[in-house]
């Protein structure tokens, strides 16, 4: 079990938007603004696509958007577009797990 | 252009040891601040697992603490992950990642662990 809560799948069509939501509790996601997302295909390594909350990386879109609210993070990708179908993982920093914590991952699939 | 590869992946019996390692290129690893580990239970979610600081500094999750050993070789510019006493729930894919708190930027391909017996 992670100590990160992911839905297990989220969809869209192409063109709307989606939110993952990613929800710990005040010892990580809470305090810290060191919450991160990446985004996986099957059988690639993971990629940075949010850090700090909010920040994108050189390159990545900017139809992708972090935020956090309380204990939970969100990750919104507008104007879905068929590349954008992968795996999505949250990170957060935590006080209650020596360092880092990982949430399950959320499917997204485009339909 | 960074680049990381790691190797020293395979199958090993429970309680057994590896030694996994990361070339870098395009940087040097001794001057990068963190670099770490993360793994990934097939089908599952990624789990952090050690990271290393410039300073030789290293953490582990509590998983893998007491057994598993994070280190740096500035000369071969390589990061390694010494696993002894490993058990079935280390089974995973290996990353290696340069990172800062919980910003991964770049990662290798990945190298397959398969603990069993």
């Amino acid at each position: 079990q992670s100590a990160l809560t992911q839905p297990r799948s989220v969809s869209g069509s192409p063109g709307q938007s989606v939110t993952i939501s990613c929800t710990g509790t005040s010892s990580d996601v809470g305090t810290y603004k060191y919450v991160s997302w990446y985004q996986q295909h099957p059988g690639k390594a993971p990629k940075l696509m949010i850090y700090d909350v909010s920040k994108r990386p050189s390159g990545v879109p900017d139809r992708f958007s972090g935020s956090k609210s309380g204990n939970t993070a969100s990750l919104t990708i507008s104007g879905l577009q068929a590349e954008d179908e992968a795996d999505y993982h949250c990170c957060s920093y935590s006080s209650s797990y020596t360092s880092v914590v990982f949430g399950g991952g959320t499917k997204l699939t485009v339909l | 252009e960074v680049q990381l590869v790691e190797s020293g992946g395979g199958l090993i019996q429970p309680g057994g040891s590896l030694r996994l390692s990361c070339s870098a290129s395009g940087f040097t690893v001794s001057s990068s601040s963190y670099m770490s580990w993360v793994r990934q239970t097939p089908g599952k979610g990624l789990e952090w697992v050690s990271v290393i600081s410039s300073g030789g500094s290293s953490y582990s999750a509590d998983s893998v603490k007491g057994r598993f050993t994070i280190s740096r070789d500035n000369s071969k510019n390589t990061l390694s992950l010494q696993m002894d006493n490993l058990r079935a729930e280390d089974t995973a894919v290996y990353y290696c990642a340069t990172s800062l708190r919980t910003r991964f930027d770049n990662w290798g391909q990945g190298t397959l662990v398969t603990v069993s017996s």
